[in-house]
């Protein structure tokens, strides 16, 4: 079956920016998400991409998927505090039935 | 309603009581999910309802775990004979079809002692 896998941590300066890897291994998800979740918090969609797509902006996020090497990466720009949080990628399995998420990436900002 | 709504955020219970969770989804969604959370790991699939009918339950972790959807919109979570392994939070999730972006409620924070 499908399965995720992110590194744990990371920790950035404010202004820098911050890239958070992940690597899945069914093809087989129309899209991949990135979603973040702030602490005592649920989860927030953050930003998804299409499977036939290299490249997604959207304002200070960018997605990037290397379909041959089933990675995903999520770049956040002038990371802020704010942005502090526990981001996770995920990804559908072959039925659809259900999403598959990586332990997530600790994300550490510190000012 | 606005958003995926979940009752009670907070339950504490003692090993082997009964416990039921709640959840509302977004209007009109059919698909609804349930997920359950530990400490430090990434939500993991338990149950996923189209309508009223559970399309694949096969992330329930043993036949202690029950879920319905009656009405096809609000679900209910059902854990029997509850033990500390059980202590989680338990997330809920809806989207409007299959395999589309789902939305996901606060969740309930399970505490069996």
């Amino acid at each position: 079956g499908e399965d995720v896998e992110q590194s744990l941590f990371l920790s950035v300066r404010e202004g820098d920016s911050s890239v958070i890897n992940c690597t899945y291994t069914d093809s087989s998800s129309t899209y991949l998400y990135w979603y973040k979740q702030e602490p005592g918090a649920g989860l927030q969609l953050l930003t998804y991409i299409f499977s036939n797509m290299d490249m997604k902006q959207d304002q200070r996020l960018t997605v990037l998927l290397n379909k041959k090497d089933k990675h995903l990466s999520l770049r956040i720009a002038d990371t802020q505090t704010g942005d502090s949080a526990i981001y996770f990628c995920a990804a559908y399995n072959q039925a659809g039935t259900a999403l598959i998420f990586g332990k997530g990436t600790t994300l550490s900002v510190s000012s | 309603g606005a958003g995926v709504s979940q009752t009670p955020s907070n339950k504490v219970t003692e090993k082997g009581k009964y416990v039921e969770l709640r959840c509302d989804p977004i209007s009109g969604h059919t698909a609804l999910y349930w997920y359950r959370q530990s400490l430090g790991q990434g939500p993991e699939f338990l149950i996923y309802f189209q309508g009223t009918g559970a399309a694949d339950d096969s992330g329930l972790p043993n036949d202690r775990f029950f879920a319905v959807r009656p009405e096809g919109s609000v679900s209910t979570l059902k854990i029997q004979r509850t033990e500390r392994g059980d202590s989680a939070v338990y997330l809920c999730a809806s989207s409007s079809g299959l395999a589309d972006e789902q939305f996901f409620g606060p969740g309930t924070r399970l505490t069996v002692l």
